[in-house]
């Protein structure tokens, strides 16, 4: 079952603009992960954020984590078109296995 | 050398065919695994091996048979599938399954697979 659900379904910005993608989970984890994809092909690992940080930038990216309120966003900041694509958070439960929850993703559009 | 290559990237295949899908990593990774993914949907985890050995199978149908030859290699054949498996296939590989570390996975492009 898929653990993950993320907000917005689908988001459409002008280039330069921020965009922020929320994520949020049901049980205890050891990381939580961002990933993007571009259509149709495989996905990128972008930024990991562990369950003992709050905070996490990578160029930029800002990644938070709230593991009281089991949340997570995404925050990409001065869009490009490039940037178009499907985000997906994915958990890293307490289970050691390897598995990831997916959620079901955010798209996003960027316009030029 | 970063990438997990996939094998072939398109596969059109009839019901009775038997054909294999192939997946390659020279990263060390020594945790593989192979997804299946619907459009406009997150992927989905079919199995997992660690060590060479399969962990876990999401109670993926017997039509789908993975096979781990060396740590760097792993197969997926098919056979006897149905429209519905139609989908994008993706593997992956991470350093390993389990500890607190960083065990971010790294992905093929994956093979677009269509069942006529």
């Amino acid at each position: 079952s898929q653990q993950g659900e993320e907000d917005p379904q689908a988001l459409s910005i002008q280039e330069g603009e921020n965009a922020t993608m929320n994520c949020s989970y049901k049980t205890s984890i050891n990381n939580l992960q961002w990933y993007r994809q571009n259509s149709g092909r495989g996905l990128v690992h972008l930024i990991l954020i562990r369950s003992n940080e709050r905070e996490k930038h990578s160029g930029r990216l800002r990644v938070t984590l709230d593991t009281s309120k089991k949340s997570s966003s995404l925050l990409i900041t001065a869009s490009r078109a490039a940037d178009t694509a499907s985000y997906f958070c994915a958990t890293d439960a307490l289970s050691n296995t390897g598995k990831l929850i997916f959620g079901q993703g955010t798209t996003l559009q960027v316009k030029p | 050398d970063t990438e997990v290559t996939q094998t072939p990237k398109h596969l059109v295949m009839g019901m009775t065919n038997k054909k294999s899908l192939k997946c390659e990593q020279h990263m060390g990774h020594r945790a593989m695994y192979w997804y299946k993914q619907k459009a406009k949907k997150p992927p989905e985890l079919m199995f997992v091996y660690s060590y060479e050995k399969l962990s876990i199978n999401e109670s993926v149908p017997s039509r789908f048979s993975p096979e781990c030859p060396n740590s760097s290699l792993l197969n997926l054949h098919l056979h006897a599938l149905q429209p519905e498996d139609s989908a994008l296939y993706l593997c992956a590989s991470s350093q390993r399954t389990s500890g607190r570390g960083r065990n971010e996975q790294f992905f093929g492009p994956g093979t677009r697979l269509t069942v006529l």
